[in-house]
């Protein structure tokens, strides 16, 4: 299996703008997460779910961040519209499970 | 809520073994893992161990896992350069879905 899939590997926007990041969990696992990694907050969980259905939202950080997961292979996080404190690096994650495996991540540069 | 706690940083000399350690608070965890993140890369799971188990040896790792004090610790034998990264330790609570809980992680430094 190829692991956890994201696009892009790297943004660079501009204040305002729309970012959207797509995730491909591996095949078969039923949870999919999102996390967040930044120096000063270390690694925050944003939002999971399982079977496609969102199940704790708690860590998104405000309505500008939302996250679809339309089918068992794809998700996105969409943040609009963007700020540069969303500078961060995005991890996705899935397990099936006691196990869960990480993404590359997208680094996003906000402007 | 749960909590994970590490050191920031640890440094030891190739060759030698490290130890990198881990409280956390949750009594109703039921597996605490341990993940590797080198720069600019992912999270990548090292070993992970399930809560009724007390050691786990895997090559030139080895897990010790104290439940009463809800203490978990990573050692890594015959340390190399290549095992400079940031370690995560991380828990999973009874009844928390999949649901992980990281500590803040642990630079580990290899000296020559």
């Amino acid at each position: 299996d190829a692991g956890v899939i994201q696009s892009p590997r790297h943004e660079v926007t501009e204040m305002g703008q729309e970012v959207t990041l797509r995730c491909k969990p591996i095949s078969g696992h039923d949870y999919l997460f999102w996390y967040r990694q930044t120096m000063m907050r270390g690694l925050e969980l944003l939002i999971y779910f399982n079977n496609n259905v969102p199940i704790d939202d708690s860590g998104m950080p405000e309505d500008r961040f939302s996250a679809k997961m339309p089918n068992a292979s794809f998700s996105t996080l969409k943040i609009q519209p963007s700020e540069p404190r969303d500078s961060a690096v995005y991890f996705c994650a899935s397990s099936a499970r006691e196990t869960q495996y990480f993404g590359p991540g997208t680094r996003l540069l906000v402007l | 809520g749960e909590d994970v706690e590490q050191s920031l940083f640890l440094s030891v000399r190739e060759g030698d073994s490290s130890v990198i350690n881990c409280t956390y608070t949750d009594s109703s965890s039921t597996y605490l893992y341990w993940y590797k993140q080198e720069p600019g890369a992912g999270l990548q799971l090292l070993t992970y161990i399930f809560s009724n188990m007390d050691m786990k040896q895997d090559q030139r790792l080895t897990v010790l896992l104290n439940k009463k004090d809800k203490h978990l610790s990573l050692r890594i034998a015959d340390t190399q350069t290549g095992d400079s990264a940031i370690y995560f330790c991380a828990e999973r609570s009874k009844g928390g879905g999949n649901k992980l809980t990281f500590g803040t992680g642990t630079q580990l430094k290899v000296e020559l």
